[in-house]
């Protein structure tokens, strides 16, 4: 089983759409969480990150399942600027660091 | 503005011809991280510094080294580059180990081994 795993996509949506995204992650004692996006051939920019019972940004929202070692992103009212891939992110500590483990992503493509 | 620099943005060399990709950043941030992307996969870790502290992933292969000579600059050293190698290798600034720490990522270089 792969530590992060995510739906690949891709979502096509349109303008205006609710779209949501789904992943797990198979350690349990993992403690926080990411999303980060990744636009075509660029780095990952930080979305959110995770805490507790999740968080609100904007049209953003992420929650976090601890029982079922799920993570969500929602997005509202989806922009052409939102056409991304979104990157499921666990965060562990390593060697004084962290050690960022990546699902594969989801890609979005919203279109008009 | 406070940033991670990589250069050069795209770099190609010859299999078997030694490479390196340089970082730096002026975020001050003691920890910077290597990772490997490879087409359509995730980011992958292959090493940390913690300051002077190397930390080694156990499955990077060994052909893959790394040196920090001082705080700002972080370099990525591949001695023997195969066709596999070719990737997106992006580095990453944080500060000390927290669970809650973010991580600041470059632009990457994008590698192509001919």
């Amino acid at each position: 089983r792969k530590e992060v795993e995510q739906d690949p996509g891709p979502f096509n949506v349109p303008e205006g759409a609710t779209v949501a995204f789904n992943c797990t992650y198979s350690n349990s004692a993992s403690q926080s969480f990411f999303w980060y996006r990744q636009d075509c051939r660029k780095e990952p920019k930080l979305l959110m990150s995770v805490y507790s019972s999740g968080n609100e940004d904007g049209r953003f929202t992420a929650q976090l399942n601890r029982a079922s070692q799920y993570i969500s992103l929602l997005i509202r009212d989806s922009k052409l600027s939102d056409s991304a891939t979104y990157l499921c992110v666990v965060n562990g500590l390593t060697g004084g660091g962290n050690k960022l483990t990546f699902g594969t992503g989801t890609q979005l493509k919203v279109e008009l | 503005d406070a940033m991670v620099i990589q250069n050069p943005r795209y770099q190609v060399t010859q299999f078997g011809k030694p490479v390196t990709l340089s970082c730096s950043q002026t975020l001050n941030h003691n920890v910077m991280y290597w990772y490997q992307q490879k087409s359509s996969q995730a980011p992958k870790l292959l090493f940390h510094y913690y300051d002077k502290d190397f930390n080694n992933e156990a499955d990077t292969p060994d052909n893959f080294q790394s040196r920090r000579p001082n705080t700002s600059f972080c370099f990525l050293d591949i001695r023997s580059p195969g066709l596999g190698d070719a990737a997106m290798y992006l580095c990453a600034t944080s500060r000390s180990g927290h669970i809650y720490n973010e991580q600041f990522f470059g632009p990457g270089t994008r590698l192509t081994v001919l």
